[in-house]
């Protein structure tokens, strides 16, 4: 069974920092991983897709890395601003072609100061 | 607005009572999900529709849940009966499937259904 770990649970930096967010996942068996925003009390923005067979995509001032092998992705954030305070999540799509459930790490809550 | 649209967007029921919500997912859309999620997790999958065939369920949809799909756009996720464990939020999310079978673009998701049972 596929197993998501998202590290820290919980970040706070000031204004201005870049900063990483880890994804870990049990299964390398998977066709995509997604990184998803989530503000308090909505529903979940995608990020950021990558494909099993690729590295990295970029989008602004997020970038989004996967080492398939190892079982892990990063979500770098550059120069953070007090609007990217929210909950990040990454969610993995399994190769099965008979599954196509998302499976879902528990979230990073991050706030970032003023 | 073409995005993801859930109703109610909170629901506060009675133990014991019936409750339905209803998702539009964006038009074009042929895959149609369902997750529940509870304060400080993520979301969990409970089933998935392909147009109208419903192709996979999860094992956290007990018998008292039932979700439709009747014409391959909008769908239906009712809890019966409802116990005070059903209290979470359940998202609708849809996708196109890509031409090769895979899901070739990304998963989007509503603002989501708050359910309080008391």
């Amino acid at each position: 069974k596929q197993e998501v770990t998202q590290i820290p649970a919980a970040l706070s930096v000031p204004e201005g920092e870049n900063l990483v967010l880890n994804c870990s996942f049990t299964d390398s068996a998977i066709y995509n991983l997604q990184w998803f925003r989530q503000d308090p009390g909505k529903g979940l923005t995608s990020l950021l897709l990558i494909q099993s067979s690729q590295r990295e995509q970029t989008s602004g001032r997020l970038n989004a890395s996967l080492d398939k092998s190892s079982g892990r992705s990063t979500l770098y954030i550059a120069a953070s601003q007090p609007g990217d305070s929210a909950t990040y999540l990454c969610a993995v799509t399994p190769l099965d072609t008979g599954r196509r459930a998302l499976t879902f790490g528990s979230g990073t809550r991050l706030q970032v100061q003023p | 607005d073409t995005g993801v649209s859930q109703d109610p967007r909170h629901k506060i029921t009675k133990r014991g009572q019936n409750v339905t919500f209803r998702c539009d997912p964006i038009s074009e859309h042929n895959r149609l999900y369902w997750y529940r999620q509870t304060l400080g997790q993520g979301p969990e999958f409970l089933t998935y529709f392909q147009n109208e065939a419903q192709l996979e369920k999860s094992r956290l949809l007990s018998d008292r849940f039932s979700a439709e799909r009747p014409k391959g756009s909008f769908s239906t996720l009712e809890i019966q009966h409802t116990e005070q464990g059903d209290s979470a939020m359940y998202l609708c999310a849809s996708s196109l499937m890509g031409s090769s079978g895979r899901p070739g673009n990304t998963i989007y998701f509503g603002e989501g259904s708050w359910l309080t049972v008391v």
